[in-house]
């Protein structure tokens, strides 16, 4: 089946401890995306990547890193979380990117932040 | 950056009614897409209208398209309470790229 795989689904964690949410896709797609979705702002980018080793900053990158070693996976790390990213997080990927097309989302992650 | 703004916020009907939903843009596109998202899960893509479309139908979904206005709409026809969700429309001239609106929350009640 085609997906989007996230983990972990849900995530509590104390400020400063590093985090890691994985995003894998089977669909060879070579775009992926990250978003946060907060209630009232909608889904915000944060970063996305146009394939291995190609990846850019969106509209609110601050505090997170990602990378893309490989075309399937696209983690985000959070090096020193606070509170102000809690969250529902997005992993996206999609066949085309020059041209608009269909984006294929995983199922979140609710990171929560103390 | 925010391109799309759905209205209204939420809406409320009956199962067998009709749901209109709409969203404005600020910017040219050239092309716009709805989207699903059931409670606190994944989107799921609905629909994908060109620039130079004024209207697409996807069973019992149908978007149209006014450039001129810089708004669509997304009409579910005979509801049913599975359709109950938020849907977004997204912009952009590529994936990288594509902007979500804040959503609309829309309940079908049985």
């Amino acid at each position: 089946e085609a997906q989007v795989t996230q983990n972990p689904r849900y995530l509590i964690t104390v400020t400063g401890k590093k985090l890691t949410v994985t995003c894998s896709q089977n669909m060879n797609h070579e775009y992926m995306s990250w978003y946060r979705q907060d209630p009232g702002l909608g889904l915000r980018q944060i970063y996305y990547s146009m394939n291995v080793e190609v990846t850019d900053k969106g509209d609110v990158p601050e505090g997170y890193k990602v990378s893309r070693k490989e075309k399937r996976n696209f983690p985000l790390i959070l090096e020193s979380p606070s509170p102000n990213q809690t969250s529902l997080y997005f992993c996206a990927s999609s066949p085309q990117g020059d041209r608009a097309s269909e984006a294929f989302f995983g199922q979140g992650t609710r990171l929560t932040v103390v | 950056s925010q391109q799309g703004e759905e209205d209204p916020q939420a809406l409320s009907i009956q199962e067998g009614e009709n749901a209109t939903m709409n969203c404005s843009y600020k910017t040219s596109i050239n092309n716009l897409q709805w989207y699903r998202q059931n409670s606190g899960r994944g989107l799921v893509h609905l629909i994908l209208i060109r620039s130079n479309e004024r209207e697409k139908h996807s069973g019992r979904l149908r978007v149209t398209l006014d450039t001129s206005k810089k708004s669509s709409s997304l009409l579910i026809t005979a509801s049913r309470a599975a359709d109950t969700a938020s849907y977004f429309c997204a912009t952009g001239r590529s994936f990288q790229k594509l902007v979500f609106g804040t959503g609309t929350r829309l309940l079908v009640s049985p």
